[in-house]
This record gives structure tokens, sequence and C-alpha cells, in this order.
């Protein structure tokens, strides 16, 4: 079935650049997503790319594909403390569900 | 305001005990679901409703029921409630489908059954 792995852990010092990664399995997988959870709230989607596309930007973050390594991450440019979160990967599994990662965990330090 | 709610936010319990954990959603929404999230494991599927009466399983049913009676309510039932049912709930509703359209999520209800 379907696989998507991340770290779990990732600290970065305010104003530096933040790199969130992620590896999913299933290639027929046509829709790549981030989410993001902060403390004691539900998820809430931050960008999604299809899977013929390498790169999206919107604002400070930046999503890049690599569909040939099944390999997607997150550029969140200029961190700022506000984006200390759990930030989720999820990949499209058929029309009707998303395959959700474990989660990384951002720390940002002031 | 277009809102995914769910009730109680907390709960705590004793095995065998019944509960149902409600969820509700404003947005005339098709498609809803319910997730458990536990550390290292992510956000897991339980089951999902395209429509009202149309319900399917997820990646971890088992100890789990559902019912969608009506467009906007979407509960989710543990008859028999058991320690490894502790987790963090979250229900969750897109117009159509999570593929296409974005998925909004409630704010989560911590369940523990002691």
């Amino acid at each position: 079935g379907e696989d998507v792995e991340q770290s779990l852990f990732l600290s970065v010092r305010e104003g530096d650049s933040s790199v969130i990664n992620c590896t999913y399995t299933d290639s027929s997988s046509t829709y790549l997503y981030w989410y993001k959870q902060e403390p004691g709230a539900g998820l809430q989607l931050l960008t999604y790319i299809f899977s013929n596309m390498d790169m999206k930007q919107d604002q400070r973050l930046t999503v890049l594909l690599n569909k040939k390594d099944k390999h997607l991450s997150l550029r969140i440019a200029d961190t700022q403390t506000g984006d200390s979160a759990i930030y989720f990967c999820a990949a499209s599994r058929g029309a009707n569900n998303l395959f959700f990662g474990t989660g990384t965990r951002l720390t940002v330090i002031p | 305001e277009a809102q995914v709610t769910q009730n109680p936010r907390y709960l705590i319990t004793v095995t065998g005990k019944k509960l149902t954990v409600t969820c509700s959603q404003n947005m005339n929404h098709e498609y809803m679901s319910w997730y458990r999230q536990d550390p290292g494991l992510g956000l897991r599927q339980i089951y999902y409703s395209m429509n009202v009466e149309v319900t399917d399983k997820g990646d971890v049913p088992e100890g789990y029921k559902v019912s969608r009676k009506e467009k906007r309510n979407f509960p989710l039932i543990l008859e028999s409630p058991s320690p490894n049912q502790t987790s963090l709930y979250f229900c969750a509703s897109t117009l159509k489908g999570p593929r296409e359209d974005e998925q909004f999520f409630g704010p989560g209800t911590r369940l523990t059954v002691l």
C-alpha cells in the first residue's frame, strides 16, 4: 500500500529557510499536498502541487516535486516563530482518499 | 462562518462504554471523513462518506462505526472502546472529494480510554 515518509523533527533559526522533505511510494498519486497543524488545532491546507509540475511557489512557500524519485519538499523562506507547527505531507490515493505522512514538527528558534 | 465542529473536544471514558463523537459541517459538503492522529503514525483514515447514506472503510476501521443520515452530520461511534483507541480524532469535510477540493478539518477530539 501507499507509504508517505517524513522526518519527525526540524529546528531552524528565525529568518533562515526551512526545508521539509517527504517521500511517497505510489507513483499514481496525482496530487501532493502540504498541510499545517498549529498547536491544539486541526490541519489546514497550505499548498498542493499536481504531479505534472516540478515546482510551485506561493509567497514564502516553494514546493518542489521530483516525480522520478517520488520526493516532495516544502521550503519556507524567512522562517518566523509563527511557522512553528507540525507539517504533514499527503498524497492522493485514487479520487476519494488522501494518505498522510507522519508529520514533521518544525521548531523556530528566536 | 464556514466550519467543521466536533463534540466533545475532550473525553475520558472506560473500556466498553459506548460513545459517540459528533461532527457537523455547515458548508453543504458532500464528502466527510474521520481520521485518528497518533504520535509517529501521522493521520490515518478511519471511515469516509461520499454522500448521504454512502460510507466506506478507510485504513483503520476496526472498532469504529459511522453513519451519514444527513449531509451535515457524520458521527463516529465506538461501540466498545478499548485503550488502543486512545487518540486524537479529526473530522474533515470537502465539497466533493479530497483530491481536488480542500479538506476542512475540525478542531479535534482528544479521547482517553482507561
